[in-house]
């Protein structure tokens, strides 16, 4: 079975700056998604950014990137010139290819940001 | 743009009582989830429907849940007899439309259970 781990519950950014989260997972598939979901006060389930593990070339989307090391198993979320709106807990999600297939979440982390 | 929707947005039962959430899917898509957060935990897979049937469940997708496709559009989850620890927030999520990987999430129903 996969598992998803963040390790960090908490995080802390001033405006403006970059930060960095982390996720490693555990997996003996080759092929598979990465996720990383904002969750808001508001408690929806936001996509941020996906990767496809079969993809060498990491992730960007705007401010969004992603750091893939698949030999690693790691799956780190990069947020530049951070906004009080990126205030939010993250999650990392795990799939296997198959269309019908769940996520599996880490625990996630929290995000604050200073301004 | 398209999004799933759930209703209620909270809902409040007695211990005992069953309860029914709602999710109309996006359009076209194939493949329904729903998932449980427990407050303060992470996402939990709770059942993958497929061709209206269960594809996947969780073990914690007891014989006290079900779930159904009964129109066409909507997506339902009931809850025979409601327990406290079943209060949380479910999500909804759809997925698959042709060249889409990401499961996309409703905005999610409280329940709480007293």
């Amino acid at each position: 079975a996969q598992t998803v781990t963040q390790s960090q519950p908490e995080m802390s950014v001033q405006e403006a700056e970059t930060v960095t989260l982390s996720c490693t997972y555990d997996t003996s598939e080759s092929d598979y998604y990465l996720f990383w979901y904002k969750q808001p006060p508001s408690r929806q389930m936001i996509l941020v950014i996906r990767q496809e593990a079969y993809k060498q070339q990491n992730a960007t989307e705007n401010r969004f990137s992603v750091n893939f090391q698949k030999a690693a198993k790691s799956f780190s979320l990069k947020i530049s010139d951070s906004q009080l709106g990126d205030a939010a807990m993250y999650f990392c999600a795990y799939r296997s290819t198959g269309a019908n297939s769940k996520l599996t979440f880490g625990k996630g982390i929290t995000l604050s940001v200073r301004p | 743009e398209p999004e799933v929707t759930q209703t209620p947005s909270h809902q409040v039962t007695q211990m005992g009582q069953e309860v029914i959430l709602r999710c109309v899917p996006i359009s076209n898509h194939l493949y329904f989830y729903w998932y449980r957060q427990i407050l303060g935990q992470k996402v939990e897979f709770l059942v993958s429907f497929y061709n209206n049937e269960i594809s996947e469940k969780s073990e914690i997708f007891d014989d006290q849940f079900s779930v159904e496709r009964p129109d066409g559009s909507n997506f339902t989850l009931k809850i025979r007899s409601t327990k406290l620890e079943d209060s949380a927030m479910y999500f909804c999520a759809s997925s698959f439309r042709r060249g889409v990987t990401e499961a996309f999430f409703g905005q999610g129903t409280r329940l709480t259970v007293v």
